[in-house]
């Protein structure tokens, strides 16, 4: 099955710097990738995704890249604020419609200092 | 948000007593799924469902079982908790587009 590797396991930055938090994955059948943010005490949220035919994905300060051929993708954080304080999981399965088991890394807490 | 809620929130057990937590959704929703949140371990799969009556087995399934007898419904048992049951427990559903939408989480104490 599929194993998924997330780190650094913690981040500390500075407001305004980047962010960049990793993972690896095992299944070379996988093809979707999402980023959930986790704040303190509350849900997880879809942030931003990429699938496997695509190898960027921007949405204004975040961006996915993705690198199939060495299993490994990234999210990057640009501009951080207090604000991206949270817990960031990244994710991934084999997805071709319907339920996805999505298999997840085990977390990476960032902090961002004013 | 998603029409998503949990049942209860909060639960203090003792080690050998059955314990369900429910998920309701009113978004009908194909696809539901249970999670639990651990330190060091992120999110990890207990069991989804694919339709009313149709469940599997995901990473860490040993001890719990499911039912789904209605769309909008799906209930974890633990049939006799252990001490390492302990957990935040997450209900998601999802229309099968990809994205999973979260409830607010169940903490699950066993003592």
């Amino acid at each position: 099955g599929e194993n998924v590797e997330q780190h650094p396991s913690t981040l500390s930055v500075q407001e305004g710097d980047s962010a960049v938090i990793k993972c690896t994955y095992s299944d070379s059948a996988s093809n979707y990738f999402p980023w959930y943010k986790q704040e303190l005490g509350k849900r997880p949220q879809l942030i931003i995704d990429i699938r496997s035919n695509v190898g960027e994905k921007k949405d204004q300060r975040i961006a996915v890249t993705l690198n199939k051929t060495a299993k490994h993708f990234s999210l990057h954080i640009t501009e951080t604020q207090p604000e991206d304080s949270a817990v960031y999981f990244c994710a991934a399965t084999p997805f071709s419609g319907g339920y996805n088991k999505l298999i997840f890394g085990a977390g990476t807490r960032l902090a961002v200092h004013p | 948000d998603a029409g998503i809620t949990q049942s209860p929130r909060h639960k203090v057990t003792e080690t050998g007593t059955p314990v369900t937590l429910r998920c309701h959704q009113t978004e009908n929703h194909r696809y539901m799924y249970w999670y639990r949140q651990d330190p060091g371990h992120g999110l990890r799969l207990i069991h989804y469902s694919y339709g009313v009556k149709d469940t599997d087995k995901g990473e860490v399934s040993d001890g719990y079982s499911v039912s789904r007898s209605k769309t909008e419904d799906f209930l974890l048992t633990l049939e006799s908790a252990t001490s390492s049951q302990t957990s935040v427990y997450f209900c998601a559903i999802s229309d099968g587009t990809g994205e999973l939408f979260f409830g607010e989480g169940s903490r699950l104490t066993v003592l």
